[in-house]
């Protein structure tokens, strides 16, 4: 069955901007984990989407929102965009969330450059 | 997340088994070891997992020692498409909210 999809695969924007990121879970999952990874401070978990609800947030600003659809897709959204924005932008999913046996499967991520 | 330690860097000669080490002390009964590897640039792979009796599948060997505190990773027979960022991960099962943890893993070369 087809994996996790994230659109767009590369993105760039100016500082000030918007952008919004979609990740397609693998069919039947219900959970969207989100992470960032930059060179400097590695892979790290942004949020948990379970059922439309967010689950678990991570230590980001208030400028990185998301939110999960009823077919169980995801987008992100990072508003007010900064030069340290830049970065591999991952989703994962599973079947049910982190906190149980399950395995979570990652996208190929989006890759946003903010100049 | 219970924490884990890695070594930085391995090299391993293709065609050999390589062995990557993780310690993870402060793992509690009921937590699961994960295990996932990620190729320059791509999403993270999932690998295997195991609690606490050793795991095999097409991929790996996860060898857990008996109380837990660490394991091994094997690759039975390693080659040049197996040169990736290894990360050993134990999430946090009793309520915390902090995701996956990847830390730095390990950078393991095969060399032909």
């Amino acid at each position: 069955k087809a994996g996790v999809t994230q659109t767009p695969r590369y993105l760039i924007k100016t500082r000030g901007q918007q952008v919004t990121l979609s990740c397609s879970p693998i069919s039947g999952h219900r959970s969207v984990s989100w992470y960032q990874q930059t060179p400097g401070q590695g892979l790290q978990f942004l949020f948990e989407y379970f059922s439309e609800t967010q689950r678990n947030k991570g230590n980001f600003p208030g400028r990185f929102s998301g939110r999960q659809f009823s077919n169980s897709r995801s987008e992100m959204n990072v508003s007010t965009l900064e030069l340290g924005d830049s970065a591999l932008y991952l989703c994962a999913s599973s079947l049910g969330g982190w906190r149980e046996e399950n395995i979570q499967y990652f996208g190929a991520g989006t890759r946003l450059s903010v100049l | 997340d219970a924490k884990t330690t890695q070594p930085t860097s391995m090299d391993c000669a293709e065609g050999r088994a390589a062995n990557l080490p993780c310690n993870h002390s402060t793992i509690s009964g009921n937590e699961y070891v994960y295990w996932y590897r990620q190729i320059h640039s791509q999403g993270p792979q999932y690998i295997i997992h195991g609690l606490k009796n050793n795991e095999t599948n097409e991929m790996a060997s996860l060898i857990i020692t008996e109380d837990r505190k660490s394991s091994t990773l094997i690759l039975p027979h390693a080659t040049l498409r197996d040169t990736a960022v290894y990360y050993c991960i134990v999430p946090y099962s009793g309520g915390g909210a902090d995701g996956l943890t990847f830390g730095k893993g390990t950078h393991l070369i095969i060399q032909p």
